[in-house]
């Protein structure tokens, strides 16, 4: 069992739908990231967040430490937000050993 | 603002060659890490970098070395390419000093990826 689970795999929506993708961990952790990759790309940044909830124009991120759960929402989906986005969690023992352990992803698309 | 420079950003080679990869970091983060994603696969964590000193080491093969420079660069050295080096290789830099200028990253330990490098090996 992989130690960070992502949900769905893979997502298609019409423009404008809200959208969540959810991530489950099984280690703890201080922090969690979300991060996106479009096709063939390079990888951004979304959030860090370690409690509560973090707004960033159209996405949103919430994160619940007890339960090991995170969410990724999306409002008012758009064609230009597809693609894989990436739940990870730091594992080491804080500090500088904070390697990331990846989600397996949820590749999303937004149909005009 | 300053992102994170990998270069080169695609890379072909023969089996058997050796490649060296590179990384600047954000100015002021002093820890790098180091990925490879193979095709349809998650990125695995290879080795990482703090303060000019190793910090961890994941799934990297003894073929692959790497080091941190005093400006806080890195390379990663790769030798006797195989098919299976194949990949994309990200690197991620983060500051994991207690900075207090805020203008200068998002989140303390937050780790901030670079384009990536194709390396693509024949």
């Amino acid at each position: 069992k992989n130690e960070v689970e992502q949900s769905p795999q893979n997502l298609t929506a019409q423009e404008g739908e809200f959208i969540t993708i959810n991530c489950s961990y099984s280690v703890g952790i201080s922090a969690l990231h979300w991060l996106q990759q479009h096709p063939g790309g390079g990888i951004v940044s979304l959030f860090m967040l370690s409690s509560g909830k973090k707004k960033h124009g159209r996405l949103i991120a919430t994160i619940n430490i007890q339960e090991k759960h995170s969410s990724l929402h999306i409002t008012a989906s758009h064609p230009r937000d597809s693609a894989v986005y990436i739940c990870a969690v730091p594992r080491g023992d804080g500090g500088a050993t904070n390697k990331l352990i990846f989600g397996t992803g949820t590749l999303l698309a937004v149909q005009p | 603002a300053a992102g994170v420079i990998q270069s080169p950003r695609h890379l072909i080679k023969e089996k058997r060659e050796t490649a060296t990869l590179k990384c600047y970091p954000i100015p002021r983060h002093d820890t790098v890490y180091w990925y490879q994603q193979g095709p349809g696969q998650d990125p695995q964590f290879l080795i990482s970098f703090y303060e000019k000193m190793q910090s961890d080491k994941g799934s990297i093969p003894d073929r692959f070395s790497a080091q941190q420079f005093s400006d806080y660069h890195s390379e990663l050295n790769m030798s006797s390419l195989e098919l299976g080096d194949s990949a994309l290789y990200f690197c991620a830099s983060s500051a994991d000093t207690g900075y207090s200028d805020p203008s200068l990253f998002r989140s303390y330990n937050e780790q901030f990826f670079g384009p990536g490098t194709r390396l693509t090996v024949l």
